[in-house]
């Protein structure tokens, strides 16, 4: 079974201090991780995966992940925070295991404050 | 391009009544996904087709919910009976091929129902 975990329900950060969003999974195999937002009243939208290679991966909007094989996390981090990030992120997980099906965590919801 | 089309975006419904949703994903994708999300819960899948035909509706409740991609483009999800629990965002998502492990999926914006 795979199942991703997002310690935290909440996550608030002043604008311009660095944002990081915590992530952790489980699979049997090799894990693919992905991160997506989803702005109020708007579908979720991709900001990166990681599939293999370097363990930082750089995605969309200034935002990157690093993925800890020893940890089994993927933490999602921008160094300057912007007001317009403030929305709910998603961390998702597949493996061969499971077919490769999408299992999506809780969600973090983020508030940058001006 | 285009992104992936759903509507409508709200539905308001009493219990036992019917309901339906329809998707249209981008265009050339092969593979399109259902899900289901909870309030503050992440989405869940209901069901993936492959162009035409169901790869996996194992998260599907069949005995209400129905869905169907009959020219392996749009796609329908039908609720009949709809119950208070089924209240939630429907989700639809394409993505280029047969699903691997690096596909990409592309959401759109939602259908969000609420069962009174």
């Amino acid at each position: 079974a795979q199942s991703v975990a997002q310690p935290e329900d909440q996550v608030n950060v002043a604008e311009g201090n660095p944002l990081t969003v915590k992530c952790t999974y489980s699979v049997s195999g090799n894990p693919y991780l992905f991160w997506y937002v989803q702005y109020p009243n708007r579908g979720l939208q991709f900001l990166l995966k990681y599939i293999t290679g370097d363990n930082l991966v750089k995605g969309s909007y200034g935002f990157e992940a690093e993925f800890n094989k020893s940890q089994t996390s993927f933490h999602l981090k921008k160094p300057s925070a912007l007001v317009s990030d403030s929305a709910l992120y998603f961390c998702a997980v597949r493996d061969e295991a499971n077919d490769y099906k999408l299992s999506f965590g809780a969600g973090t919801t983020v508030t940058v404050r001006a | 391009e285009a992104g992936v089309a759903q509507s409508p975006r709200y539905k308001i419904i009493e219990k036992r009544q019917s309901v339906a949703f329809w998707c249209n994903p981008i265009s050339g994708h092969a593979t399109l996904y259902w899900y289901q999300q909870i309030l503050g819960q992440g989405p869940k899948l209901l069901i993936q087709f492959q162009n035409n035909g169901v790869v996996d509706d194992s998260q599907l409740p069949k005995d209400r919910f129905s869905a169907e991609r009959l020219k392996g483009v749009d796609s329908t999800l039908k609720i009949q009976p709809a119950k208070l629990e089924d209240s939630a965002v429907y989700l639809c998502a394409s993505s280029p091929t047969l699903v691997g492990y690096q596909e990409t999926q592309y959401f759109g914006p939602g259908t969000r129902l609420l069962v009174l």
